[in-house]
C-alpha cells in the first residue's frame, strides 16, 4: 500500500486566519495525483482540491490552495481565512488508500 | 460532480443477522468501487476493492466470508455483513471514481451508513 502521512492529528485555528494542512506520499509512481477531501461529523466526503504531479502551478479552489513540493513528496492544504464550518477531519488520500487525517478546529 | 447514492443510512440489527449496504452510481458506471470502514474519530480503513464482473479484492486482515461483496452491474455494489455481530457495528461508507483513480479521478463518495448491532 501506499503509504500517506498526516503529522497533525489536531489543530486549532483561530477564524479568519489561515492554516495549513500537512500532507507527505511515499510513492514511487511517476505520475500521480493529489487530492484533499474535507469529513465533517456528519460523515460525507467532501472534496476539496486536486492537483496532478506534473501541474507546474499549485491548485486553487476558492480559499483551498494546495502547495505541492515535488521533491519533498509533500501536498500541504492552505485553507485561507478560516470559518468555523471549516472544523472537520480533513485527508489526503493516495490514490484509494487513506491517512490518519488531520482534525481542524476552528475557533471563534 | 458525479453523484454516488449509499442506502441504509442507518441500519440497526440484532446479532446475527444479515445486513446488505447498497452503493450505486447514479450518472456514471462504476467499474471499480471502494468500501471502506471508519471508527469513531479515525480514517477511512479501505476493507476490498469491488470489481464489475469479477471477485472483489479484499484487503490484509478483512474477513472475505464475513464482509460479502458483489458488484452486480455497472452502476450497483453490495456489501453484505453476515452474522453480524456488536464488533462490526462501525460507519461503512463507498466511493467511486469516474476517472484513473489517484491519477486523475478524484473519488466520489456515498453518504455512508452507519451500522449498529445489538
Amino acid at each position: 500500500a501506499q503509504k500517506i502521512t498526516q503529522t497533525q492529528p489536531g489543530m486549532f485555528v483561530q477564524e479568519k486566519e489561515a492554516v495549513t494542512l500537512d500532507c507527505t506520499y511515499d510513492t514511487s509512481d511517476q505520475s500521480y495525483g493529489l487530492f484533499w477531501y474535507k469529513q465533517p461529523s456528519s460523515g460525507e466526503m467532501i472534496f476539496l482540491i486536486y492537483q496532478g504531479s506534473y501541474d507546474e502551478q499549485n491548485a486553487t479552489e476558492g480559499r483551498y490552495s494546495l502547495n505541492f513540493q515535488k521533491a519533498r513528496k509533500s501536498a500541504n492544504l492552505v485553507i485561507s481565512a478560516s470559518q468555523l464550518g471549516d472544523s472537520a477531519m480533513y485527508f489526503c488520500p493516495n490514490k484509494f488508500y487513506f491517512g490518519s487525517g488531520t482534525k481542524l478546529n476552528v475557533k471563534p | 460532480g458525479a453523484v454516488v447514492s449509499q442506502h441504509p443510512s442507518w441500519v440497526i440489527c440484532k446479532s446475527g443477522t444479515s445486513v446488505k449496504i447498497e452503493c450505486r452510481s447514479l450518472d456514471f458506471q462504476a467499474t471499480t468501487m471502494f468500501w471502506y470502514r471508519q471508527f469513531p474519530k479515525q480514517s477511512l480503513m479501505l476493507m476490498a476493492t469491488s470489481n464489475e464482473g469479477s471477485k472483489a479484492t479484499y484487503e490484509q486482515g478483512v474477513e472475505k466470508d464475513k464482509f460479502l461483496i458483489n458488484h452486480a452491474s455497472l452502476t450497483l455494489s453490495t456489501l453484505t455483513v453476515t452474522s453480524a455481530h456488536p464488533e462490526d457495528s462501525s460507519f461503512y461508507i463507498c466511493s467511486a471514481p469516474t476517472d484513473r483513480v489517484g491519477v486523475t479521478g478524484e473519488l466520489f463518495f456515498g453518504e455512508g451508513s452507519r451500522l449498529t448491532v445489538l
